[in-house]
C-alpha cells in the first residue's frame, strides 16, 4: 500500500516551459513534505520542503505547493532548464524532526532544448 | 568530510555469504538512515539512529540483516546468509537532527547483486 503516490513516471517539457511534477498521499499523519533530485549514478539531492502549516514554498525556479485537504503537493519548475533533467521523488513524514522519510517511486522529468 | 559516503559502491557476492556495508554521515550529524532502493522505485526505509541508538528499526525485512552505529558516527549494516532478493541499492542518509527540519543528505549508494 503506497502511502506517497508519483502517478507520472515520465514528463517532458521543453526548455523555458513550466515543468509540473505532482505526488499524492494517503496518510493524514504526513506533517512534512519534500522533493529530492535524482541525477544517474548520485544519491538523491534536496531540493525544497514543506511543512503542513504553510501551503505554498517558493526557492529561486522552484516552487512547492501543498493542498492538504486534497492531500496532493505539486512541484513547479520555471523556467525549465536541460540541466534540470533528472528522477524527481516527492518524500513525506510524520514530523518535521528525525523520522523516517516515506518516497513516492519517482518521476522522471526531461527538459528538451 | 564533505559529503555522506558509502562503501564499497559496488559489491557482487554469492548467495548465503554475508555482507557488511558501511556508512561515513556527515560530521556532527545527529540522525543516520539506512533505506534500500529497488530499481524504478523509490528508497524504502530500513533503520534508522539518534547518535548511537537504534531508533527504529521497522522496515528491515527479516532477521538476516541488522545495523550498529556503535560510536555514533560510522555505520555498518550487515546482511547474513544473502539471498538474491536482497539484491538492490542500499543507501545511506544523514541529517543535522536539528528541527524543524527533516532534510536528509544521501550518499551514493552500494550496489549489492547477489548472485
Amino acid at each position: 500500500d503506497q502511502q506517497v503516490k508519483q502517478n507520472s513516471p515520465s514528463l517532458s517539457v521543453q526548455e523555458g516551459r513550466i515543468s509540473i511534477l505532482n505526488c499524492d498521499y494517503t496518510n493524514s499523519m504526513f506533517d512534512y513534505f519534500l522533493w529530492y533530485k535524482k541525477y544517474p549514478a548520485e544519491g538523491p539531492t534536496f531540493l525544497i520542503s514543506i511543512s503542513s502549516i504553510k501551503d505554498k514554498n517558493e526557492d529561486g525556479r522552484f516552487t512547492v505547493f501543498l493542498n492538504k485537504s486534497a492531500k496532493h503537493l505539486s512541484l513547479h519548475i520555471v523556467p525549465s532548464q536541460p540541466g534540470d533533467s533528472a528522477v524527481y521523488f516527492c518524500a513525506a513524514s510524520e514530523y518535521s524532526g528525525n523520522t523516517p522519510l516515506v518516497f513516492g517511486k519517482g518521476t522522471r522529468l526531461s527538459v528538451i532544448a | 568530510g564533505a559529503g555522506v559516503s558509502q562503501s564499497p559502491r559496488y559489491k557482487v557476492t554469492k548467495r548465503g555469504q554475508d555482507v557488511a556495508l558501511r556508512c561515513d554521515p556527515i560530521s556532527g550529524h545527529v540522525s543516520l538512515y539506512w533505506y534500500r532502493q529497488a530499481l524504478g522505485q523509490g528508497p524504502e526505509f530500513l533503520t534508522y539512529f539518534n547518535y548511537e541508538a537504534q531508533q527504529d528499526k521497522s522496515g528491515l525485512p527479516n532477521d538476516r540483516f541488522s545495523a550498529e552505529r556503535p560510536e555514533g558516527s560510522i555505520s555498518t549494516l550487515t546482511i547474513q546468509r544473502t539471498e538474491q532478493r536482497d539484491s538492490a541499492m542500499y543507501r545511506c542518509a544523514s541529517s543535522a537532527g536539528t528541527e524543524p527540519y527533516n532534510e536528509q543528505f544521501f550518499g551514493p549508494g552500494t550496489r549489492l547483486t547477489v548472485l
